[in-house]
């Protein structure tokens, strides 16, 4: 079945680049998203690259998808302590009827 | 503005007792989500809802219920027969052509 992988933490120094990793098993995923999930709220969707693009960048958001690899990418620049987060990868599954969602990235800051 | 409500935030619920928590949108989606939120396991579907009178079940469903009377209404009836109902519930919408998901702020419950 589907499924999404990532680590579970990453701790970066304030103002370096984060870079968080995903890995997903459905070939024909149509489109896969970053959302950011702040303490006791629900998730925002942070960016979404549709599967035949390789690159999306937004302002200080870069991501990176290598469909071969089944790998995803979110590299935040000039990390600052507004972006200490849960970050998921998801994915819409072929039959479009769901997304699957990874078990979250959360980072920290640190000065 | 447009979103998705959830209610109640926080709600506390005696074993054997059924909860059901709301979940409104003003955003005219078609599909509608129910997603538990355990620490450490990410987002896992309860059910899902694609249209109006049609819903199914996801990865988790047993113990749970919906209805899909409305298009703006979703509510989640948690029964006594889910055994660990304890945990952080999130209610979603999609937007049809990029699957966007726009969440709700979430409803807690804890079972004493």
């Amino acid at each position: 079945g589907e499924d999404v992988e990532q680590s579970l933490f990453l701790s970066v120094r304030e103002g370096d680049s984060s870079v968080i990793n995903c890995t997903y098993t459905d070939s024909s995923s149509t489109y896969l998203y970053w959302y950011k999930q702040e303490p006791g709220a629900g998730l925002q969707l942070l960016t979404y690259i549709f599967s035949n693009m390789d690159m999306k960048q937004d302002q200080r958001l870069t991501v990176l998808l290598n469909k071969k690899d089944k790998h995803l990418s979110l590299r935040i620049a000039d990390t600052q302590t507004g972006d200490s987060a849960i970050y998921f990868c998801a994915e819409r599954s072929s039959s479009a009827s769901k997304i699957i969602f990874g078990s979250g990235t959360r980072l920290s800051i640190r000065p | 503005d447009g979103g998705i409500t959830q209610s109640p935030k926080y709600l506390f619920r005696k074993e054997g007792q059924n909860v059901t928590l709301s979940c409104e949108q003003n955003l005219n989606h078609d599909a509608m989500y129910w997603y538990r939120q355990d620490p450490g396991q990410g987002l896992r579907l309860i059910y899902y809802s694609q249209i109006v009178n049609d819903f199914q079940k996801g990865d988790i469903a047993e113990g749970y219920s919906v209805s899909r009377e409305k298009k703006e209404s979703f509510p989640l009836t948690v029964t006594s027969a889910q055994k660990n109902p304890t945990a952080f519930y999130l209610c979603a919408s999609s937007r049809e052509n990029t699957g966007e998901l726009f969440f709700g702020e979430g409803s807690r419950l804890t079972v004493l």
